[in-house]
């Protein structure tokens, strides 16, 4: 069964600095990835996602993240982090049963910038 | 941009009553899930939905839950008799086929008393 790892429950950043979250995952064949953010007492807003390809996915709000196949991971990177970034941020793998998939999320990674 | 909408937004009710959760998939989309997500926890599969059939369910979506599109809008999420671990944010999602994006409503919080 697929599984997703997110090592790190809470990260504090001063703004400005770079981030970056990690997320490793299991499962036995080439995966759907995601990111997803999740501000507190709201929705999940997709962040980015990988499917095929290029393996350095661009998403919104100038994050980006690469498959790493060899190492089964799908890091999280920003350059610059804004106090609005704080939020709880969910990788999730997307495992692949017939005609269509279901998501499979990490515990989350709680991030806190501090100005 | 279309979106999956979910109503209520907040239910409360008392141990070993029904509910039904509501989801208005985008428009087009053929696949339908259901998601929770208890306080402080993961975001955990339910069921997902295809052709007015369970394509998956997981362990939780014991007898006590039931999934049906009643007309060509619709998607619901039935609770026949609630338990206090129950209680938790129910999010749906539709999806147009394999390979493309979930799409996710902003969630009904329930609260089971």
């Amino acid at each position: 069964a697929q599984s997703v790892t997110q090592p790190d429950i809470h990260i504090t950043v001063s703004e400005g600095a770079s981030l970056e979250l990690r997320c490793n995952y299991s499962y036995g064949a080439t995966p759907y990835l995601f990111w997803y953010v999740q501000s507190p007492g709201q929705g999940l807003q997709l962040l980015l996602k990988y499917f095929s390809g290029d393996t350095l996915v661009q998403g919104i709000k100038g994050f980006e993240a690469e498959f790493k196949r060899s190492q089964s991971s799908f890091n999280l990177r920003k350059p610059s982090v804004h106090w609005s970034d704080a939020a709880e941020y969910f990788c999730a793998v997307g495992a692949r049963g017939g005609s269509n998939y279901k998501l499979t999320f990490g515990k989350g990674t709680l991030l806190t910038v501090n100005p | 941009e279309p979106e999956v909408t979910q109503t209520p937004s907040h239910q409360v009710t008392q141990m070993g009553q029904e509910v039904i959760l509501r989801c208005v998939p985008i428009s087009n989309h053929l696949y339908f899930y259901w998601y929770r997500q208890i306080l402080g926890q993961k975001v955990e599969f339910l069921v997902s939905f295809y052709n007015n059939e369970i394509s998956e369910k997981s362990e939780i979506f014991d007898d006590q839950f039931s999934v049906e599109r009643p007309d060509g809008s619709n998607f619901t999420l039935k609770i026949r008799s609630t338990k206090l671990e129950d209680s938790a944010m129910y999010f749906c999602a539709s999806l147009l086929r394999d390979g493309q994006t979930q799409y996710f409503g902003p969630g009904t919080r329930l609260l089971v008393l």
